[in-house]
């Protein structure tokens, strides 16, 4: 059965501060999608990161960076040097290629950025 | 712009009544989605279209229903049958169901009981 383990239900950390954030899923599929989302406090989910499973190349944008290892089941996400606006919840989602129509999310991991 | 517009952001729902969500879109994306989300839970797919005039039940489909009889326009309707349907509500679409396209998401409709 396909499933999305966020373990850090809430995270606190001082501004300039790096985090990451962990995320763990079980498939039986070969192919599948892992997707990243973070949700602001007004509420909208916005679309982050998409990776499929064939490429395991760790992937940087600006502050944010993603490291997929398929060995260990896991999609973490890091935010570098974090500001006041990270602080949302987020959201790690599976995609198995058989299963086109559903993605399932973890419950989300809420992070404070402390001033 | 184009976008994702889920109206009203605020609605209540007295005991026994139904009420409408409603869920526009302008990417002219072919799958539309309707997810809830209580605290603490993630969301959980209530509905889906892939296409017009077609839908499927997702885990949590007792108590709503949808239509799609236009590819832009997927409204819920809780019905009086959800004894709890306080929650936020959200909307999302994506260019189709295969691929493993993104979903873009709404703003979101909190539902509330009076």
């Amino acid at each position: 059965a396909q499933k999305v383990t966020q373990a850090q239900t809430e995270i606190s950390v001082v501004e300039k501060e790096d985090v990451t954030l962990d995320c763990v899923y079980e498939t039986r599929d070969t192919t599948y999608y892992l997707f990243w989302y973070k949700q602001p406090p007004s509420g909208e989910l916005v679309f982050l990161i998409r990776r499929n499973s064939f490429d395991e190349q760790n992937e940087i944008s600006g502050r944010y960076s993603w490291n997929f290892q398929k060995s260990t089941s896991s999609f973490n996400f890091t935010i570098t040097a974090s500001q006041v606006v990270d602080s949302a919840v987020y959201f790690c989602a599976l995609l198995e290629a058989n299963r086109d129509d559903k993605i399932i999310f973890g419950k989300g991991t809420r992070l404070h950025i402390l001033p | 712009d184009g976008g994702i517009t889920q109206s009203p952001k605020y609605l209540f729902r007295k005991e026994g009544q139904n009420v409408t969500l409603s869920c526009e879109q302008n990417l002219n994306h072919d799958a539309m989605y309707w997810y809830r989300q209580d605290p603490g839970q993630g969301l959980r797919l209530i509905y889906y279209s892939q296409i017009v005039n077609d839908f499927q039940k997702g885990d949590i489909a007792e108590g709503y229903s949808v239509s799609r009889e236009k590819k832009e326009s997927f409204p819920l309707t809780v019905t009086s049958a959800q004894k709890n349907p306080t929650a936020f509500y959200l909307c999302a679409s994506s260019r189709d169901n295969r691929g493993g396209q993104p979903q873009h998401f709404g703003d979101g409709t909190r539902l509330s009981i009076l």
